[in-house]
């Protein structure tokens, strides 16, 4: 099955900075990338995602590129805010239906003003 | 239009207690998640409904059951509780309009701490 891997588990940035956070993933027919944020006390929320037929989306401050080849993909933040301050979760596929995502064990991102 | 909406928000059970999670999706939707998550094992699939079906189900011994309701509203049991259920239920919906994986519409839990 499926199995996803993400890095850093924290990360702590400079109000401004860049973010970047990592995911491998192992199966190469996996073609669906979300990220979710999730703030304390609240449920997960998608913030972008991605399919294995481009490379890259981006969405105002935020962008996901993806390596088929080296099955990998990454979420980036630009100029980064407090209010970015959150766990992030990657995801991808997990089989079977299309409630079935097998997530990263997170990125906890403290954005420092 | 209203999110997903999941009750109660908090419960506290004991162990050997069987408890019930309520979950009402956002209108249209058909299809319901459910998902564990702990900070040791993160975010885990427990199982999916549709139409009253279940469509799917994770890695999760039998003392986890679910059902889902004419209306698309689902319940999930889980029975004999032991400490490590102790957990955040997250239940997610989504309109199942396309076959291909899409956006996961999340409530906010139900934080079940077993004692």
């Amino acid at each position: 099955g499926e199995n996803v891997e993400q890095h850093p588990s924290t990360l702590s940035v400079q109000e401004g900075d860049s973010a970047v956070i990592k995911c491998t993933y192992s199966d190469s027919a996996s073609n669906y990338f979300p990220w979710y944020k999730q703030e304390l006390g609240k449920g997960p929320q998608l913030i972008i995602d991605i399919r294995s037929n481009v490379g890259e989306k981006k969405d105002q401050r935020i962008a996901v590129t993806l390596n088929k080849t080296a099955k990998h993909f990454s979420l980036h933040i630009t100029e980064t805010q407090p209010e970015d301050s959150a766990v992030y979760f990657c995801a991808a596929p997990g089989g079977g239906s299309q409630g079935n995502l097998i997530f990263g064990k997170g990125t906890k991102l403290s954005v420092k003003p | 239009k209203a999110g997903v909406t999941q009750t109660p928000r908090y419960l506290i059970k004991t162990r050997g207690q069987q408890v019930t999670l309520s979950c009402s999706p956002i209108s249209g939707h058909r299809s319901v998640s459910w998902y564990q998550q702990t900070p040791g094992q993160g975010l885990q699939f427990l199982f999916e409904y549709f139409s009253e079906t279940q469509r799917n189900k994770g890695n999760f011994p039998g003392r986890f059951s679910g059902r889902q309701f004419s209306n698309s509203r689902s319940e999930m049991n889980v029975s004999t509780l032991e400490l490590g259920d102790s957990a955040l239920y997250l239940c997610a919906s989504s309109p199942y309009m396309d076959p291909r994986p899409g956006e996961l519409f999340f409530g906010e839990g139900s934080r079940l701490t077993v004692l």
